[in-house]
């Protein structure tokens, strides 16, 4: 069963410009990754945050989570038109396989 | 070196034929998977096997059977193909399932087209 939601759906913006994509889930998780899925290729993880974590940085990277609203958020700082990608959250909770949601596409225009 | 690879890239066929496709990965994984994506970029776990045994089957149905035969290789082979098999097959592979920090690889996947 589908357990995140990904918003927006799509996401245009700038180059240099922050992007910030929203998920949010059903249930208790133990934790919650980001992926990146560029146009032809496979998922690739980008970050985890555990449900006991509140934020994370990776890089221009910035992860939140909110376990009682049960939401995350993915903060891209300066864009780059190589960020061009689906953005993915997946939940896990415990033995079973994370569970994605449907993405976001974001487009950073030169 | 490619860590999940997976084989072929694209498959194009004729509905009523049956398929396989293959992946390995070389990370030393103990757990493998199959996901589908649809036209929808919708991501869905459809196997799990843990060191060569299913552990999850999402209710796919019984034309679709993996086989896994070392914990390195997931074979995906599908009987009597039909349209709505068309999607993007992706192979992944993880340390081990439960452990808290399942951070999956995936391979480049397979563009099935059913005809």
């Amino acid at each position: 069963s589908q357990q995140g939601e990904e918003d927006p759906q799509a996401l245009s913006i700038q180059e240099g410009e922050n992007a910030t994509m929203n998920c949010s889930y059903k249930t208790s998780i133990n934790n919650l990754q980001w992926y990146r899925q560029n146009s032809g290729r496979g998922l690739v993880h980008l970050i985890l945050i555990r449900s006991n974590e509140r934020e994370k940085h990776s890089g221009r990277l910035r992860v939140t989570l909110d376990t009682s609203k049960k939401s995350s958020s993915l903060l891209i700082t300066a864009s780059r038109a190589a960020d061009t990608a689906s953005y993915f959250c997946a939940t896990e909770r415990g033995n079973t396989p994370l569970v994605f949601g449907k993405g976001t596409r974001l487009s950073v225009i030169a | 070196d490619t860590a999940v690879s997976q084989t072929p890239k694209y498959l194009v066929t004729q509905m009523g034929n049956d398929k396989s496709i293959k992946c390995e990965q070389n990370l030393g994984h103990d757990t493998m998977y199959w996901y589908k994506q649809d036209s929808k970029k919708f991501l869905k776990i459809m196997f799990s096997y843990n060191n060569k045994e299913l552990i999850i089957n999402e209710t796919v149905p019984n034309r679709f059977s993996p086989k896994s035969p070392d914990k390195a290789h997931l074979n995906l082979h599908i009987n009597s193909l039909e349209l709505g098999d068309s999607a993007v097959y992706f192979c992944a592979s993880s340390q081990a399932l439960g452990t808290g920090v399942e951070k999956l690889f995936f391979g480049s996947g397979t563009q099935l087209s059913v005809l």
